[in-house]
């Protein structure tokens, strides 16, 4: 299984609203990622948690809270977005300790409008 | 931090060509992966090669790391191959953060 899950597929939050996002994986990966992707870039690094410890912030505003509850899940507490923030937010998970491998595994992504 | 830079931006094809894809980066890596993103926008891992040569179908790929760039071989394109090609490489010195390159939007005509 080199699954992972995200949810909801799609959201559209108003300014005010507070909403999460949830990502899922049981293959084992000890190191999940949040990425932001706007229309026409690449993705890029928001936050990294390894071993569920916050290791990397690639500061990211406030307004964006990460969470790492268990070594398969991790979230994404959105609160008082921006239009701007509108975007594709990508989860993945990687490093599989005892074999070296640090091949990286991306969910289909939540697509969000902020309105 | 690590540059990544992807060639051609964009290519379009007839049904059957063959093409080649660059990634050159700019420190040395401990990962390097090539994704396609479909419509959907799904990453879809097509390889990970930090250094050597792989195969998968009609696809494969070489990375020098020593040289610092990594190609990826298209052949016998099909529609379906269309989309967004991206390599993402983690240097050495930043272990655990991915950088990805630009991209290139391969379009194959039937």
């Amino acid at each position: 299984d080199t699954e992972v899950t995200q949810t909801p597929k799609h959201l559209v939050m108003g300014m005010t609203n507070k909403k999460s996002l949830k990502c899922e994986q049981h293959m084992g990966h000890r190191a999940m990622y949040w990425y932001k992707q706007k229309a026409k870039k690449p993705p890029e690094l928001m936050f990294v948690y390894s071993y569920e410890k916050l290791s990397i912030n690639e500061s990211v505003p406030s307004r964006f809270s990460p969470e790492c509850p268990n070594s398969s899940l991790l979230n994404l507490h959105l609160h008082a977005l921006q239009p701007e923030d509108s975007a594709l937010y990508l989860c993945a998970s990687s490093y599989l300790p005892g074999t070296g491998s640090t091949e990286a595994f991306f969910g289909q992504g939540t697509r969000l409008t902020v309105v | 931090g690590i540059q990544v830079e992807q060639s051609p931006p964009d290519l379009i094809l007839q049904e059957g060509a063959n093409s080649t894809l660059r990634c050159n980066f700019s420190d040395s890596v401990n990962n390097l992966q090539w994704f396609h993103q479909n419509p959907w926008g799904q990453l879809i891992n097509l390889f990970y090669i930090p250094s050597g040569t792989k195969q998968n179908g009609r696809l494969s790929a070489t990375t020098v790391a020593t040289e610092r760039y990594s190609l990826l071989y298209i052949s016998s394109s099909q529609t379906t191959d269309s989309g967004v090609y991206f390599c993402a490489v983690e240097s050495i010195a930043n272990a655990g953060k991915s950088t990805f390159g630009d991209g290139t939007t391969l379009t194959v005509k039937p």
